[in-house]
Formats: structure tokens, C-alpha cells, sequence
């Protein structure tokens, strides 16, 4: 398998769950990111971690936690979520920061 | 009402010319600043700031913060063909869902 994988496709979780996200790149990249794409909206940075090393952290509230374990997986762990944090959750990786992003597919998030 | 505003809309300039491009921002409850290079589909990821006066740099790139003033400028020195690209500013405020793009300076690096 190739590119930039992430799992599960769509997840639905209460407000008092927790859940995490996956993120796996078979592109050998150096650097991993997380988006949020909210409905109608562009895309928003959250985190960004480059050999393994998180960089950038977009001031995300402390609900969402990322965890890099090394260079070709990402985690998005998800506790006491709000509604408002419904969205598409889009990870992508680049050879090096500043490099083309290739995206993964997403995950459709639905907080009820 | 909040607004992101880059300068110039669009530039011509040649290899191995310096350009710097500006966003300047209205705003309440600023989080931070970012820039993205858009060649033809998603945007890719430059810079995030979010102190003022501390200068950023990757490689032939640049950029800084002045939060008082209200403005961020990228500069590229000796420009590349490869250089050519829509860059795009970004602001993002405290309340989580909310962040705002510029409409982008669309530069174009001839040889």
C-alpha cells in the first residue's frame, strides 16, 4: 500500500468518548501534519512534527492530542470533544517541512 | 470585522530577483500567522508565527511577525522559476473554528 492512509474513514463519537485517529505515510517523508476542515471552510494547521519531533502547535486546544511514535505514524487521540469539533480531519506528510503535502483521504468526524 | 489583506494581488519578477510579499491583519483574539506556497492543490505549509520580531527562515525563504504594527512580510531571496506559486496568508484567532485567508500574491518567477 502507498501514499498516505488514515483510519477510520468516519467516526461518530459522543461527547464523553475517546477516540484516536490514524495516520499512516508509506512515502519514506520526514514531516507529518494534522488539518481540521470544517464544513465550507479552508483547511486549518493544527500540529506539525518533523522527525517525530512536533514543531507547530497551532495553539489546539488540549482536547486533541497528537502522538508521532516515529516517522510514518501519526495519532490524533480525541477526549470530551464539543459538537463544534465535527469536521474533516486531514493528515498529510512531506519529504521535508516547506516540501509538497500529499494528503490522506480524511476522517469525517461527527460529535453528538 | 476581521480581515486578512496581502500586497501585491499578483508579481513578475525575474530568477535570482528578491521579492517580499505582505499580509497585513485585522483582527480580534489573534492566535497566530501563517504562510502556504499553492502550486496547484492543497497549499503546503511555510511558516507559523506567532511572536513578534522573531524571524523565521527556511532556506531562500523568510518571514516575520510584528503584532504591533498588525503585518507579516515572506521574503524569497534569489528567486526560481520553481518559486512560482500563489502564497497564501493565513490568520487564526483563539476561538478554535475561526481563521481567516488572504486572497493570495500570485508570484511569477520568469528566467
Amino acid at each position: 500500500e502507498t501514499g498516505v492512509t488514515q483510519t477510520p474513514r468516519h467516526l461518530v463519537m459522543g461527547m464523553t468518548n475517546k477516540k484516536s485517529l490514524k495516520c499512516e505515510q508509506h512515502l519514506g517523508h520526514n514531516a507529518m501534519y494534522w488539518y481540521k476542515q470544517s464544513a465550507k471552510k479552508p483547511l486549518e494547521l493544527m500540529f506539525v512534527y518533523n522527525f517525530k519531533e512536533q514543531t507547530e502547535n497551532n495553539s489546539v486546544p488540549s482536547r486533541f492530542s497528537p502522538e508521532c511514535p516515529n516517522s510514518s505514524h501519526l495519532f490524533l487521540h480525541l477526549h470530551t470533544l464539543q459538537p463544534e469539533d465535527s469536521a474533516l480531519y486531514l493528515c498529510a506528510s512531506s519529504q521535508d517541512l516547506g516540501s509538497s503535502e500529499y494528503f490522506g483521504p480524511g476522517t469525517r468526524l461527527t460529535v453528538t | 470585522e476581521d480581515k486578512v489583506v496581502q500586497s501585491p494581488l499578483s508579481l513578475v519578477v525575474h530568477e535570482g530577483d528578491t521579492v517580499t510579499l505582505n499580509c497585513s491583519y485585522e483582527v480580534t483574539n489573534f492566535r497566530s500567522l501563517l504562510w502556504y506556497k499553492q502550486e496547484k492543490k492543497a497549499p503546503t505549509f511555510l511558516f507559523m508565527l506567532t511572536s513578534s520580531g522573531i524571524e523565521k527562515k527556511s532556506g531562500r525563504l523568510s518571514s516575520i511577525l510584528d503584532k504591533k504594527e498588525l503585518f507579516s512580510i515572506l521574503n524569497i531571496t534569489a528567486t526560481q522559476t520553481g518559486d512560482s506559486a500563489v502564497y497564501l496568508c493565513a490568520v487564526g484567532l483563539y476561538n478554535f473554528n475561526k481563521f481567516y485567508f488572504g486572497s493570495g500574491t500570485k508570484l511569477n518567477v520568469k528566467p
